[in-house]
C-alpha cells in the first residue's frame, strides 16, 4: 500500500537550518508530483512547496521563498525540504503529500503522518 | 492569489443531523475544489475532489456541490466519527493549491 513517512523534524534555533525527508513506497514515485504542506499548532493548513515528477518546475510559497528548497531523489523514492534561516513562525507540523490526478483534476490523495519542526531559542 | 473562505468557522451538531459547510473562492475556479477531513493529531484525508466526486472508500453520506466561486460540503446524517475539522482546497491556481481556514465540527 502507499506509504509516506516524514522525518527530520526537531527543535532548532532561529536562523538555523533543517532538512526534512519524506520516504515513500507503494507507488511509482517518479511518476507523481509531490508537495509539502504545513500546519502551525492549532492553525489551518498552509501549502509550502511543490515539485514536478521529474524534479523540474519547483514552486514555493511566498512565505518561504528564498529560505526553503524542495527537491527529490527518484532513485531513492524520497522527497526533501531543505529549510534555512528558520523563524519562529516556521514552527509547524510538516506533511508531505502525493498528487493524485484524473485528467486536469488534481488532489492530494495520500499524506504522511507529519514531522514537527519547532523553532525556538 | 486565490483566497478560500469557509463558513462557519465552527459548528455544533448532533449525531444524525444533516450539516452543510460552505467554501467561497475569491475568483472563479470552475470545479477545481477538494474537501479534506482532519482529526486531531492526524493527517488530512481526502473526501471529495473536483467539487462533487466522492473519493474511493468515503461513505456516501458525504457529498459536495458547486462550481465557480461557491461550494458546499454536506454530511447527510452525522456519525460520531465525523466530528473533525474540514478544509476546502483549490487546485485552479497551479501549483499553489491554497486551503480554506477550516471548519471545526463539534458534538452538541
Amino acid at each position: 500500500q502507499v506509504r509516506l513517512v516524514e522525518s527530520g523534524g526537531g527543535v532548532v534555533q532561529p536562523g538555523g537550518s533543517l532538512r526534512l525527508s519524506c520516504a515513500t513506497s507503494g507507488f511509482a514515485f517518479s511518476n507523481y508530483a509531490m508537495h509539502w504542506v504545513r500546519q502551525s499548532p492549532g492553525k489551518g493548513l498552509e501549502w509550502v512547496a511543490s515539485i514536478r515528477y521529474d524534479g523540474g518546475n519547483k514552486n514555493h510559497a511566498e512565505s518561504v521563498k528564498g529560505r526553503f528548497i524542495i527537491s527529490r531523489d527518484n532513485a531513492k523514492n524520497t522527497l526533501y525540504l531543505e529549510m534555512s534561516s528558520l523563524r519562529a513562525e516556521d514552527s509547524a507540523v510538516y506533511f508531505c503529500a502525493k498528487v493524485g490526478r484524473i485528467g486536469e483534476l488534481i488532489f492530494f490523495d495520500y499524506w504522511g503522518q507529519g514531522t514537527l519542526v519547532t523553532v525556538s531559542s | 492569489d486565490i483566497q478560500l473562505t469557509q463558513s462557519p468557522s465552527s459548528l455544533s451538531a448532533s449525531v444524525g443531523d444533516r450539516v452543510t459547510i460552505t467554501c467561497r473562492a475569491s475568483q472563479r475556479i470552475s470545479s477545481y475544489l477538494n474537501w479534506y477531513q482532519q482529526k486531531p493529531g492526524k493527517a488530512p484525508k481526502l473526501l471529495i475532489y473536483a467539487a462533487s466526486s466522492l473519493q474511493s472508500g468515503v461513505p456516501s453520506r458525504f457529498s459536495g456541490s458547486g462550481s465557480g466561486t461557491d461550494f458546499t460540503l454536506s454530511i447527510s446524517s452525522l456519525q460520531p466519527e465525523d466530528f473533525a475539522t474540514y478544509y476546502c482546497q483549490q487546485t485552479y491556481n497551479t501549483p499553489m493549491y491554497s486551503f480554506g481556514q477550516g471548519t471545526k465540527l463539534e458534538i452538541k
